[in-house]
């Protein structure tokens, strides 16, 4: 039962643009959501974060939504560069009990930025 | 300023051989994890540690053991390697749990023929 999820394996963006990166989650524990970034034949490097108190959160280019209630998030990246092209991964986590050490990742989305 | 290095990068393996996959940090974190990753799958965690001299199961860790001897490395060891474990593995660490941004090393790319 996946826990998190990213329903779009790629999105294509024009330089420039917005791009909106969607993940939906099932588990109502999670309190803590990240997104990382990844390039080819590197690790995830953490990109933004936000905690269930709160509904937005903003750095530079990127802006993460949550909607407790749907129980779905998402980032934008405004305006989208080439250099943003990777693949990004939605992770969430609980604050309590067995779930409070471990990230969930979803299965993550390749966003291309054509010049 | 290495951050969480991974050791070796590459290997190739034949089923049924043991091998063991390194992870230091320098950044005196307390938490410490190993994923696989998949195509399509996206990471799933093998084992973790919150601190020196434990270590506890994550979502898919047969096949797998680990160690934490020392603060700054993580051991994950095959026993006997199996074909499904073909993936690419990533270690990394955090200050404390929940969520405070994981680190990742670069990863191990593993096949197993």
């Amino acid at each position: 039962d996946q826990q998190v999820k990213q329903n779009s394996p790629s999105l294509s963006v024009q330089e420039g643009r917005i791009s909106i990166l969607n993940c939906d989650y099932t588990n109502s524990m999670f309190d803590y959501f990240l997104w990382y970034k990844k390039y080819p034949a590197e690790g995830p490097t953490f990109l933004i974060s936000i905690s269930s108190i709160k509904d937005k959160n903003e750095d530079g280019r990127f802006t993460v939504f949550l909607n407790k209630s749907a129980k779905h998030l998402s980032l934008h990246i405004v305006p989208s560069q080439p250099g943003d092209s990777a693949v990004y991964f939605c992770a969430a986590s609980g604050n309590s009990g067995g779930s409070n050490y471990k990230l969930t990742f979803g299965k993550g989305t390749l966003l291309t930025v054509n010049p | 300023n290495a951050g969480v290095t991974q050791t070796p990068k590459f290997r190739v393996l034949k089923t049924g051989q043991s091998m063991t996959l390194l992870c230091a940090q320098d950044m005196n974190h307390e938490y410490m994890y190993w994923y696989r990753q998949d195509p399509g799958m996206g990471l799933r965690l093998i084992h973790y540690s919150v601190g020196e001299g434990t270590t506890a199961k994550g979502e898919v860790p047969d096949g797998y053991n680990v160690s934490r001897l020392k603060k700054q490395n993580f051991l994950l060891g095959l026993e006997s390697a199996a074909p499904s474990q073909t993936s690419v593995y990533f270690c990394a660490s955090s200050s404390q749990g929940g969520g405070q941004p994981q680190h990742f090393g670069d990863g191990t790319r593993l096949s197993i023929l």
